[in-house]
Formats: structure tokens, C-alpha cells, sequence
């Protein structure tokens, strides 16, 4: 159980262009779904956290307007990198929070994403 | 502020030889104390929650326990197979709820 989904699982793209990530739990529903981004040989830094149905909150730092977030079912929350550039190329990684309570959260495999 | 500190950044054993990794913390309520093991290139894996001192968990090879200050992750008999990051995180108040304040990891390689 608590099995979540990512995809794709790695996108290379020109500078410039939107890539959307898809983030799912496939077995429970998550009110609460957290994107992450992880560079090399670092840990996680927080960029947001999405409550279905509501606004995403941004952590400082992290520009809304570049890194759109969209909860709209309580399975689904999408990442859209909006006019993508190098410094954009990441490891982006998702998690979910199991509506029925606890804190604990449950992380997607990862998307990389190179910005050529 | 919260802080999480894991010890040692990176770990060498053979296999067989048990051992323990570090998490020291400071929050102002804890909400839980979280384990993941994460290989290379992928998302991190979940092991264990733990909320209150004194708590312990197991898992085959692995494990957890929880004091007020520090939670330690015991190893025993570690295998080729446990090489990997172990990152421990705390539930931290942020302005959008709770959400988990990772530590750096500690890089684990166990060696046939």
C-alpha cells in the first residue's frame, strides 16, 4: 500500500518550453500532496505544499509563477515548469500525505528534468 | 527553529559488521520523526515513524529508536544490498500546515 506515481520519469526540453509532471497515489487519497526538488548529492528542499481543492502554498524563494501547482482531485497534483531554462534542470520529486491522518508522507520515484 | 543533523555524512561497513547512524533534532512539538532510505536516482523510500521517545521499530535488518533529542538507526548485519542514503526528517510548523524538515542524509555503503 501507499504506493505513489510519477511520470515521466525523466523529460529533456528545449529552453523555453512548459513541462507538466503528474504526481499520483494510486492506492489511498491524499489531501495534502508536497513537491520537492533534490539537486546532486543534496536532500530535499521543499518548494510547495498543495491542499486539493485550494491554492498551493509556496515555500520563500521558490516563484509561483514559474513552478505552477494544480491539486485537483484528491489522487492527482501536477507541477507545471513554466519557460523552462538550465537552471531549471532538476530532480523533482513529489509526496503525499494519507488523508485518514498521521504525518507521515509518501514519496514518487522522481522526475528528472534536463533543460537544454 | 527546527533543525535536523544526521552523523556520519557517509558510512563505510562490511557486510556483517553492524553499526548505528545519527539523527539529532530540535522542534518545538514534535509531530513525528520520520526514517526513508533513498538509492540513487530515485524518490526516498519510507521505513519508520516514530512519535514519542522511547519508541522503537523494526524492520528486517533495521532498527529505530527515539529519545528526546536523538533518534538513532541501528543496522545489524548490514548486506551488500542496505547500500544506500538514509535521510531522517522531522514534522515542521510551516505557513501552509505541517510539512517534513529533511537532514542531509548519511551515505551508507556496505562492502562484500
Amino acid at each position: 500500500g501507499a504506493v505513489v506515481s510519477q511520470h515521466p520519469s525523466w523529460v529533456i526540453c528545449k529552453s523555453g518550453t512548459s513541462v507538466k509532471i503528474e504526481c499520483r497515489s494510486l492506492d489511498f487519497q491524499a489531501t495534502t500532496m508536497f513537491w520537492y526538488r533534490q539537486f546532486p548529492k543534496q536532500s530535499l528542499m521543499l518548494m510547495a505544499t498543495s491542499n486539493e481543492g485550494s491554492k498551493a502554498t509556496y515555500e520563500q524563494g521558490v516563484e509561483k509563477d514559474k513552478f505552477l501547482i494544480n491539486h485537483a482531485s484528491l489522487t492527482l497534483s501536477t507541477l507545471t515548469v513554466t519557460s523552462a531554462h538550465p537552471e531549471d534542470s532538476s530532480f523533482y520529486i513529489c509526496s503525499a500525505r494519507d488523508r485518514r491522518g498521521k504525518e507521515t508522507q509518501y514519496f514518487g520515484p522522481g522526475t528528472r528534468l534536463l533543460v537544454l | 527553529e527546527d533543525q535536523v543533523t544526521q552523523s556520519p555524512e557517509a558510512l563505510r561497513l562490511q557486510e556483517g559488521e553492524s553499526s548505528s547512524l545519527n539523527c539529532s533534532y530540535t522542534v518545538s512539538g514534535l509531530r513525528g520523526l520520520f526514517w526513508y532510505r533513498q538509492d540513487p536516482g530515485k524518490g526516498p523510500e519510507f521505513l519508520f515513524t516514530l512519535y514519542s521517545a522511547g519508541e522503537e521499530k523494526e524492520k528486517e535488518r533495521l532498527k529505530a529508536t527515539l529519545t528526546k533529542k536523538e533518534s538513532f538507526l541501528h543496522i545489524t548485519a548490514p548486506k551488500p544490498e542496505d547500500s544506500a542514503t538514509y535521510l531522517c526528517a522531522v514534522s515542521s510548523r510551516k505557513d501552509s500546515g505541517y510539512a517534513l524538515n529533511f537532514g542531509k542524509g548519511t551515505s551508507l555503503l556496505v562492502t562484500p
